[in-house]
């Protein structure tokens, strides 16, 4: 499985744009990227998946560079309720481990 | 639908004490697995299953035992409660697919602590 490497923590202000780069070195061929959101005592969510170029949903977006060996989640006018921990995550069910999480990026909204 | 659902919510046991962590979904996924996640760390894989009657082993799968009789049920079974399995244990379902990553739906977690 292709292992992630992101910031262990960053914090920014309400109002502002967010964006957390994740590292996949060794991404393989056929992996999607990924990102969960937790909230303390809650299970992740799902935020956005891509495999290349950019994705933008109602809460996200997703930037892949054209090597595909790194991504950026970026969360648009944060507020304090975007305070929570960020997975960045390659490959999954479809192989043989499962879903990998590493510690992900906890990331603090101040006012 | 209710999604996927987890019981207890907390469980307290003492050493050496086994038990069963309960999870169900009613969403129809073939995928189910368990995780355990310890303060500051992200989530580990204990089992997971691609379908009723298939189980496999994920990162830290010792000290726990598996079965899926069902599709919707996934119980995960502590066999002899230890004070290093204290953590918070989640519950994941997806489909399982041709496309190589599925979102994962999560229950709301079962704490659990080893006296």
């Amino acid at each position: 499985l292709a292992k992630t490497t992101q910031p262990i923590s960053m914090d920014s202000y309400e109002g502002q744009e967010v964006n957390i780069t994740c590292s996949h070195n060794n991404i393989a061929t056929n992996d999607y990227i990924t990102w969960y959101q937790q909230f303390p005592s809650q299970g992740p969510r799902f935020i956005i998946q891509g495999y290349k170029t950019k994705v933008t949903n109602e809460v996200a977006s997703l930037f892949i560079p054209a090597d595909r060996k790194s991504s950026t989640l970026s969360l648009p006018r944060v507020s304090l309720s975007d305070t929570a921990v960020y997975y960045c995550l390659v490959g999954g069910p479809g192989g043989a481990d499962g879903l990998t999480f590493g510690k992900g990026t906890h990331l603090i909204i101040q006012p | 639908n209710a999604g996927v659902t987890q019981t207890p919510k907390f469980q307290v046991l003492k050493t050496g004490q086994s038990m069963t962590l309960q999870c169900a979904q009613d969403m129809n996924h073939e995928y189910m697995s368990w995780y355990r996640q310890d303060p500051g760390m992200g989530l580990r894989l204990i089992h997971y299953s691609v379908g009723a009657g298939i189980t496999d082993q994920g990162e830290v799968p010792n000290g726990y035992n598996v079965s899926r009789s069902t599709t919707e049920d996934f119980p995960l079974r502590l066999l002899s409660a230890a004070p290093s399995q204290t953590s918070v244990y989640f519950c994941a379902s997806s489909y399982w697919g041709a496309d190589p990553q599925e979102t994962q739906y999560f229950g709301p977690g079962t704490r659990l602590l080893v006296l």
